[in-house]
């Protein structure tokens, strides 16, 4: 099993819906996971981190963590166009290495 | 601004001929890392830094260098580039308390 893993998509999602991005991680990773969004040729962007279990929100974006059953979920909320990007799930292994997951291609139609 | 910056944003070079990435960060950030990013495999780790001095090898460091002589500067050095080397290439800084990275614009490589 990979470090981290993520269906690559695409996911495509109306406009105003809620858009569902999940990522499942082995043990070989720490307990700190990461949200990154990425449009097409530009650098990954940090839009959430979380470290313990449960829900952590910010404006329409909700991470989720459930360590028992090695689980992080990325929830955006009133889809807009402008959050098509691959997302990417990323988990700390060690003190300084990201592990990422292969990214999920998100698109919001009107 | 905070930023991590990279330099060149494009390069094409031929093979053997030794390059420089560049990369800068103004945050006083210990850790520095090197990341490629491939399609179908993903971003990978290259080389990574804790602090000035301080360099160890990622998952793919085979054909790079890197040296931390200063605490905001660590560049990548390909001593004889190859064209498996052709990728994209980000550089990443960290603060030892905070623990997500934030990553420069990127260097797109090209080897002919």
């Amino acid at each position: 099993q990979k470090e981290v893993e993520q269906n690559s998509g695409p996911l495509s999602v109306p406009e105003g819906a809620i858009a569902s991005l999940n990522c499942t991680y082995s043990d070989r990773v720490s307990q700190s996971f990461f949200w990154y969004r990425q449009y097409s040729g530009k650098s990954p962007e940090l839009i959430m981190s979380i470290y313990s279990n449960g829900d952590k929100e910010d404006g329409r974006f909700t991470a989720q963590l459930n360590k028992a059953s090695q689980y992080v979920s990325l929830l955006i909320r009133d889809s807009q166009p402008s959050d098509s990007a691959t997302y990417l799930c990323a988990a700390l292994q060690g003190a300084q290495k990201l592990v990422f997951g292969q990214g999920t291609r998100l698109t919001i139609n009107p | 601004e905070a930023q991590v910056t990279q330099n060149p944003r494009y390069l094409i070079t031929v093979t053997g001929k030794k390059l420089t990435v560049t990369c800068s960060q103004n945050m006083n950030h210990e850790y520095m890392s090197w990341y490629r990013q491939d399609p179908g495999l993903g971003l990978r780790q290259i080389y990574y830094s804790m602090n000035v001095e301080v360099t160890d090898k990622g998952d793919v460091p085979e054909g790079y260098k890197v040296s931390r002589k200063e605490k905001r500067n660590f560049p990548l050095i390909l001593e004889s580039p190859s064209p498996n080397q052709t990728s994209l290439y980000f550089c990443a800084s960290r603060d030892r308390a905070e623990k997500g990275y934030t990553f420069g614009s990127g260097t797109r490589l090209t080897v002919v």
